[in-house]
């Protein structure tokens, strides 16, 4: 079974609107971190966000915040005003409790920002 | 303050080749990780080195290994290269004594990998 699901391949959104990028996750352990980044055409991975899964409330960082459903194993990003430079893949990533130090990746979604 | 950074860019090899791929972690880390993104997936974890030893691997074979120097740094060596290694390498960096928490993973730019 998957680990990481992002079930939407490519989202377009206007400029100064709103998006939603949607990512569910499955695992058994009570203790995980599930991560946001943003890879833009030259390649780097760039860290966004992070919600752990014992946080009482929804993680933000200025323009990013996340909707963390933990019953529904969800943590979808949502991007407000969104800019033309937020065009990019977008990962949600998961790293599991204990002695796993892997991040677990999605296939990500690639955001077009039209303007 | 460097960030992570990765050498070469771009490398283009034959198969059955060896390659070597270098990594310098962001300033203040200590661990290193290697992940492999083939074209339109996301990155698929090899392995992370911490006190220079390899703390965790995932689904590779042996043909993939790699090194950690006392200064932090990183090798990635892949031998006898297959069309299917064709990939971007990515590194990554943070901090080993951080158990679970909001401490992320850092990425360099990637060595782009080509195999004729």
């Amino acid at each position: 079974a998957q680990k990481i699901t992002q079930t939407q391949p490519g989202m377009f959104v206007q400029e100064k609107e709103a998006v939603t990028l949607d990512c569910t996750y499955d695992t058994s352990d009570p203790s995980y971190g599930l991560f946001w980044y943003k890879q833009p055409s030259s390649g780097e991975m760039i860290f966004l966000i992070y919600q752990g899964s014992y946080d009482q409330q929804n993680a933000t960082e200025g323009r990013y915040s996340l909707n963390f459903q933990k019953a529904r194993k969800s943590a979808n990003l949502v991007i407000s005003a969104s800019q033309l430079g937020d065009s990019a893949m977008y990962f949600c990533a998961m790293r599991e409790g204990g002695s796993n130090y892997k991040l677990t990746f999605g296939k990500g979604t690639l955001l077009t920002v039209n303007p | 303050d460097a960030g992570v950074t990765q050498s070469p860019t771009h490398l283009i090899k034959t198969r059955g080749q060896q390659v070597t791929l270098r990594c310098s972690p962001k300033s203040g880390h200590d661990t290193v990780s290697w992940y492999q993104q083939a074209l339109g997936q996301g990155p698929q974890f090899i392995f992370q080195y911490y006190e220079e030893e390899e703390r965790q691997r995932g689904n590779f074979p042996d043909r993939f290994s790699g090194h950690q120097f006392p200064n932090y740094s990183s090798e990635l060596n892949v031998n006898a290269l297959l069309l299917g290694d064709s990939a971007l390498y990515l590194c990554a960096s943070s901090r080993g004594t951080s158990r679970l928490g909001n401490q992320p993973q850092h990425f360099g730019d990637g060595t782009r990998l080509s195999i004729l």
